[in-house]
C-alpha cells in the first residue's frame, strides 16, 4: 500500500485552464502538506494543513488553493494555469514524533 | 527571510569511497533536522534525522552530524553504492510535524 499517493502522475494543460491534483494518506497522520519543486530542485513549502489550521506561504498566488474533504485528503486546485506554475508538486504528510512521508509527486506541465 | 542554505553542486564519488554532504540553515530556533534523498522520478525519501539536543545521529551507513554553533549540518555515507546516487536536501523545522524547510540539494554522482 502506497502511504501518500498523488494522482496523477503527470498533468500536461494548456495556460488559462483550472485544473486539481488529488493527494491521499493512509498513515492517519494528522497535519497534510504541498511542496512546489522547481526546474533547479528547490523544494519550497506551499501549504501546511490540519483540522484545525491552515497556513499558507504567503509567496503562493491566490489561484491556488487547498482543499480537505476530510482528514485522509488534501487536494490542490489551480485556477487560471500559467507558464510559470509547470514544476513538480509534491504532497507530503505528517505527525510528531513520527516524520514526514512524501508521495511520488505530479508533475505539471502547462503549454 | 531565514532559511536553510544550500546550492545544487554535485559531489562526483568513487563507489567505496565516503561521502560527506554539508548544509548550513541560518534560523537559529531549528528544531529538528532531517536529510531526505530524492531519486529520478520520486518523491524524497527519508534517510536520518536529528533533533538539536544531540551533535551526532548514526543510521546504516549514515551519519549525522550538527554543529549548533555555526549552524551547520552534515550527512557522512560510508562505502559509498552506485545506487546512492540521488540528490540529497537537508530539512529543518522548529517542530516537528510542522512545514519543512528545506535546502538546495546537493547532487551525489558515484563512479563505478
Amino acid at each position: 500500500d502506497t502511504a501518500v499517493s498523488q494522482t496523477p502522475k503527470y498533468l500536461v494543460t494548456q495556460m488559462g485552464n483550472d485544473k486539481s491534483i488529488k493527494c491521499e494518506q493512509n498513515l492517519g497522520h494528522d497535519t497534510m502538506y504541498w511542496y512546489k519543486q522547481d526546474s533547479k530542485k528547490f523544494l519550497k513549502i506551499m501549504f501546511s494543513y490540519n483540522n484545525k489550521e491552515l497556513i499558507i506561504n504567503e509567496t503562493v498566488p491566490n489561484r491556488f488553493s487547498p482543499k480537505s474533504p476530510d482528514k485522509a485528503h488534501l487536494n490542490l486546485h489551480i485556477n487560471s494555469l500559467e507558464l510559470g506554475d509547470s514544476a513538480v508538486y509534491f504532497c507530503a504528510s505528517s505527525q510528531e514524533r513520527t516524520g514526514y512521508t512524501f508521495g511520488s509527486g505530479t508533475r505539471l506541465t502547462v503549454v | 527571510g531565514e532559511s536553510v542554505g544550500l546550492h545544487l553542486p554535485t559531489l562526483s564519488v568513487q563507489e567505496g569511497d565516503n561521502s560527506i554532504i554539508n548544509c548550513a540553515y541560518s534560523n537559529s530556533a531549528s528544531d529538528y533536522f532531517i536529510w531526505y534523498k530524492q531519486e529520478s522520478g520520486k518523491g524524497p525519501q527519508f534517510i536520518i534525522d536529528i533533533r538539536s539536543n544531540m551533535d551526532k545521529r548514526q543510521g546504516q551507513r549514515v551519519t549525522v552530524l550538527l554543529n549548533k554553533t555555526v549552524k551547520h549540518l552534515s550527512l557522512q555515507i560510508a562505502a559509498t553504492q552506485p545506487g546512492d546516487s540521488a540528490v540529497y536536501f537537508c530539512a529543518e523545522t522548529p517542530n516537528a510535524g510542522n512545514m519543512l524547510t528545506f535546502g538546495g540539494g546537493t547532487r551525489l554522482m558515484v563512479k563505478p
